[in-house]
């Protein structure tokens, strides 16, 4: 079995400012993980993965991602938070025997602010 | 060019009508998927198909029915809908187990 807990389900930053959005997963299996942004009435679009090669994931518009599997964990950071990355985010992980299927985190909201 | 796209992307229907909502990708994929997103956003797997094969099939009521014609689609129907089929349904699609690319979603409201 697996699970994905996004520990914060709202941030706010001001532009300019950090980002760091949390996740921790749990699986049986190495796990494939991804992060994923949903803009308001959008689709998802995929940020970065990680599939067990380097741990430190870079991903679009400057974010990325730090695999540890002593923590399981797979935080989203972005050092420089821009107005246009307000969006909910998304951690979910892969893997396991069910072929392709994903499990979603409840999502994290992202606020910026001028 | 749109890579993974949906129609129709709003649908208004009364419970009992069927209705369907057709996917279709044209990045080569081999693998196409469908998840519901309820009003709390959150989304979870329905359906998956590898090469026209049914290998995902969660806990879904069987009046949800996906077919798919080809690779390259992946249409969903539902008989009878209810309230509570109210929701965004996003379609998707991967080359294997790789990751998953979505579509823009169909935004289900059943009065």
């Amino acid at each position: 079995a697996q699970s994905v807990t996004q520990l914060d389900s709202h941030v706010s930053v001001s532009e300019g400012t950090p980002v760091l959005l949390r996740c921790n997963y749990s699986s049986s299996y190495s796990p494939s993980l991804f992060w994923y942004v949903q803009h308001p009435n959008k689709g998802l679009q995929l940020l970065l993965k990680y599939t067990s090669a380097a741990t430190l994931v870079k991903g679009i518009n400057g974010f990325e991602a730090e695999f540890k599997k002593s923590e399981t964990s797979f935080h989203l950071t972005k050092p420089s938070a821009h107005m246009s990355d307000a969006a909910e985010y998304f951690c979910v992980v892969a893997g396991g025997t069910s072929y392709g299927k994903l499990t979603f985190g409840q999502g994290t909201i992202l606020t910026v602010h001028p | 060019d749109t890579a993974v796209s949906q129609t129709p992307k709003y649908l208004v229907t009364q419970m009992g009508n069927d209705k369907s909502i057709k996917c279709e990708q044209n990045l080569g994929h081999d693998t196409m998927y469908w998840y519901k997103q309820d009003s709390k956003k959150f989304l979870k797997i329905m359906f998956s198909y590898n090469n026209k094969e049914l290998i995902i099939n969660e806990t879904v009521p069987n009046r949800f029915s996906p077919k798919s014609p080809d690779k390259a689609h992946l249409n969903l129907h539902i008989n009878s809908l209810e309230l509570g089929d109210s929701a965004v349904y996003f379609c998707a699609s991967s080359l294997r187990d790789a990751e998953q690319y979505f579509g823009p979603g169909t935004r289900l409201t059943v009065t």
